[in-house]
């Protein structure tokens, strides 16, 4: 079974700071889709951005972007120029594309808050 | 918006008690899914259907059922209620089969076992 994990359970940034959050997650798969969701104080779980795993370019969005590393299984995000609205719970998410139309596995999540 | 809807939004009921919380999914979805997430925890898995058919379980109580209708929206009964079942339960759906991409949530109902 696919397992994920985000080691930082905390982290603050500085507003128009930079922070990445990481995520890491083991799987002996080697087709799947990791994702970040964002959950704010409204509970709403909103996508942040997604990586398919058979591409080696990072993806981007506007000022999100990860840093996939396959081999190491290691997925974090980047935050670019901080925005107070981006204070959330941060779920770090793996979607296996070897089990048809199967679940997300989330990790346990990371609590960013932005400081003014 | 996601596109998916989730009734009721906040539901507060006594233990032992019974509920059902429904979901109806994006439209052309087929694979509804259930998540409980309890307070400041991660999502876990609970069961997912697939065009009316189980698909997949997690961790999901006995006391817990759910399944997935003709028109694709799914219900969610939670039985024999305990303290610790008071959580927010997430339904979420994807195209199905071939889908690759991301799931949708939907708002979550939020329950409330006192």
């Amino acid at each position: 079974a696919q397992t994920v994990t985000q080691s930082q359970p905390e982290m603050s940034v500085q507003e128009a700071e930079t922070v990445t959050l990481s995520c890491t997650y083991d799987t002996s798969e080697s087709d799947y889709y990791l994702f970040w969701y964002k959950q704010p104080p409204s509970r709403q779980m909103i996508l942040v951005i997604r990586q398919e795993a058979y591409k080696q370019q990072n993806a981007t969005e506007n000022r999100f972007s990860v840093n996939f590393q396959k081999a190491a299984k290691s997925f974090s995000l980047k935050i670019s120029d901080s925005q107070l609205g981006d204070a959330a719970m941060y779920f770090c998410a793996y979607r296996s594309l070897e089990t048809s139309g199967s679940r997300l596995t989330f990790g346990e999540g990371t609590q960013l808050t932005v400081n003014p | 918006d996601s596109g998916v809807t989730q009734t009721p939004k906040h539901l507060i009921t006594a233990t032992g008690q019974r509920v059902t919380l429904r979901c109806s999914p994006r439209s052309g979805d087929l694979s509804v899914y259930w998540y409980q997430q309890s307070l400041d925890q991660g999502l876990q898995f609970l069961i997912q259907y697939y065009n009316g058919e189980e698909r997949a379980k997690g961790n999901i109580l006995e006391r817990f059922s759910a399944q997935q209708f003709p028109d694709l929206h799914s219900e969610l009964n939670l039985s024999s209620l305990e303290l610790g079942d008071s959580a927010l339960y997430f339904c979420a759906s994807s195209v199905g089969r071939l889908n690759t991409g991301e799931l949708f949530f939907g708002e979550g109902s939020r329950l409330t076992v006192l």
